[in-house]
C-alpha cells in the first residue's frame, strides 16, 4: 500500500531533550515535507526536500533540523526542543512532477 | 507565492451543493491550484487540481474562470462525512517547493 509513515505518533518530552521524528515514503517521490499544525495558525511548512541530499527552508524551520541521506526518508530532528514546539507534525510526499502532495498521519508532540 | 483568500467557515445541510470560493488575484502563469480536505487530527488530504476551465473527479468539480484569479471547489450533495477544513492552495508544478496553507474553510454539514 502506498504510504507515508511517521513514528513515534504521540511523543511527550522534556525540554533540552533531543528527539527525531522519522517520516518513510514508499513511492519513490522525490519531494518529501515537513509541516507544523497549530489551532489558528493552519498549517505552516518547516522544511522540504527535492531529492537526496537537496533540503531547504520553509516557513517556520528556527529549532528543527532535517537530512535526507535516502530517497525514501526525511527524519525530523529538534536538537532541544522547547514547550513552543509543541504542536502536531505532519510529514509529506510528492513526485515533483505533480503538485498534489501525500501525507503521513501525523506525530503529536508536547514538549513540558 | 500566491495568496490565496477562502472564507473562515461554511454551514450546509446533507444532500445540498456546497460551493466553496478561493481567491487568489496574484496567480502566476505556471501556477496550478489545488485543494486538501483535513478531518481533526489527520493528515491532510488532495481533492483535485486545475489549471484553467472546469476540473471533476469523483468526488469534486473545480470551476477556474478564465482571468484565474479566484477558483470554486463544488461538492456534489454533501454528507454528514464531508464536515472538514478545505484548503486551496497555489504553486506551480513540478512539485511546490514552498508551500502556504492559510487557515482553510471548516464546512459544517448538519442533518
Amino acid at each position: 500500500e502506498a504510504q507515508v509513515t511517521q513514528n513515534p505518533r504521540y511523543l511527550i518530552t522534556v525540554t533540552g531533550k533531543k528527539l527525531t521524528v522519522t517520516c518513510s515514503q514508499n513511492m519513490n517521490h522525490e519531494y518529501m515535507s515537513w509541516y507544523r499544525q497549530d489551532p489558528g495558525l493552519g498549517l505552516r511548512q518547516i522544511y522540504y526536500s527535492m531529492n537526496v541530499e537537496v533540503t531547504d527552508k520553509g516557513d517556520v524551520p528556527e529549532g528543527y533540523k532535517v537530512s535526507r541521506k535516502e530517497k525514501r526518508n526525511f527524519p525530523l530532528i529538534l536538537e532541544s526542543p522547547s514547550p513552543n514546539q509543541t504542536s502536531l507534525y505532519f510529514c509529506a510526499s510528492s513526485p515533483l512532477s505533480a503538485a498534489a502532495q501525500f501525507f503521513g498521519p501525523g506525530t503529536r508532540l508536547t514538549v513540558l | 507565492l500566491a495568496k490565496t483568500t477562502q472564507p473562515i467557515s461554511m454551514d450546509s445541510y446533507e444532500g445540498q451543493e456546497v460551493n466553496i470560493t478561493c481567491s487568489h488575484n496574484n496567480i502566476a502563469t505556471n501556477d496550478y491550484i489545488t485543494w486538501y480536505q483535513q478531518f481533526p487530527s489527520q493528515g491532510p488530504r488532495f481533492i483535485i487540481q486545475g489549471y484553467k476551465t472546469k476540473v471533476t473527479n469523483e468526488v469534486a468539480s473545480l470551476f477556474i474562470p478564465a482571468d484565474r484569479k479566484s477558483s470554486t471547489l463544488s461538492l456534489p450533495r454533501v454528507s454528514l462525512s464531508d464536515t472538514a477544513v478545505y484548503y486551496c492552495l497555489v504553486g506551480d508544478s513540478p512539485g511546490y517547493s514552498t508551500l502556504t496553507f492559510g487557515k482553510g474553510t471548516m464546512l459544517l454539514v448538519s442533518p
